[in-house]
């Protein structure tokens, strides 16, 4: 089945500092999804892909569609504490819409006091 | 935007009872919904797809049996654990899309303890 990898697993910053992180899968997507989990909650949309190439911002967070359909980016600027959380990427599985989504590994922030 | 629910958020039973968990898409209508588990530390994974007025469809390793979906209406699923037991101690997310969007939208989640 389709497998999404995301990197890093974890990563521990500084508030102020940018973050990066990817997504990659060996299939081809057709949407890119981003979501943000609090500890207990469940995951709250960030950013939505649609396009090969596309680049969409929402606030301090801009991610990106690769070309090659197999992988995408999310950035974060200027970190602040809320940003605190763990980040997935999801895409559907069916590639037809509206359809079941396969979620990513998770790239868990932390930001050091 | 829109806005799915959970109920409970959380529950403590004993082993071999059974537990219900709904979920409802509160400001719109929803024809399918999708149950998922997390484990601690773990990602989302999809146990089934609900629909509404037909047979759930489970993924591979899933029993059907185990965990009984029900979708009455257009607003809401649940989700049966029968008889459970400490290894379905778990996180339990439903979301449901929103039409013309392939987009989801999650539930808080119910957290289940199984003692």
């Amino acid at each position: 089945g389709q497998q999404l990898n995301q990197s890093p697993q974890s990563m521990f910053i500084q508030e102020g500092e940018d973050v990066s992180m990817n997504c990659t899968s060996s299939s081809i997507f057709n949407t890119w999804l981003w979501y943000k989990q609090d500890p207990g909650e469940g995951p709250v949309l960030l950013i939505a892909l649609y396009k090969a190439g596309e680049l969409t911002s929402n606030g301090r967070l801009t991610a990106q569609f690769g070309i090659t359909r197999k992988d995408s980016f999310l950035n974060i600027s200027a970190s602040i504490p809320s940003d605190v959380g763990i980040y997935f990427c999801a895409g559907p599985i069916s590639n037809f819409g509206n359809e079941k989504l396969t979620f990513g590994t998770g790239t868990r922030l932390t930001i050091i006091p | 935007g829109a806005v799915v629910s959970q109920h409970p958020s959380w529950v403590i039973c004993k082993s071999g009872t059974s537990v219900k968990i709904e979920c409802r898409s509160l400001d719109f209508q929803a024809t399918t919904m999708f149950w998922y588990r997390q484990f601690p530390k773990q990602s989302l994974m999809l146990m089934a797809t609900s629909n509404e007025g037909s047979k759930a469809t489970y993924e591979q390793g899933v029993e059907k049996d185990k965990f009984l979906i029900n979708h009455a209406s257009l607003t809401l699923s649940t989700l049966t654990v029968t008889s459970a037991h400490p290894e379905d101690s778990s996180f339990y997310i439903c979301s449901a899309p929103v039409w013309g969007k392939e987009t989801q939208y999650f539930g808080p989640g119910t957290r289940l303890l199984v003692l």
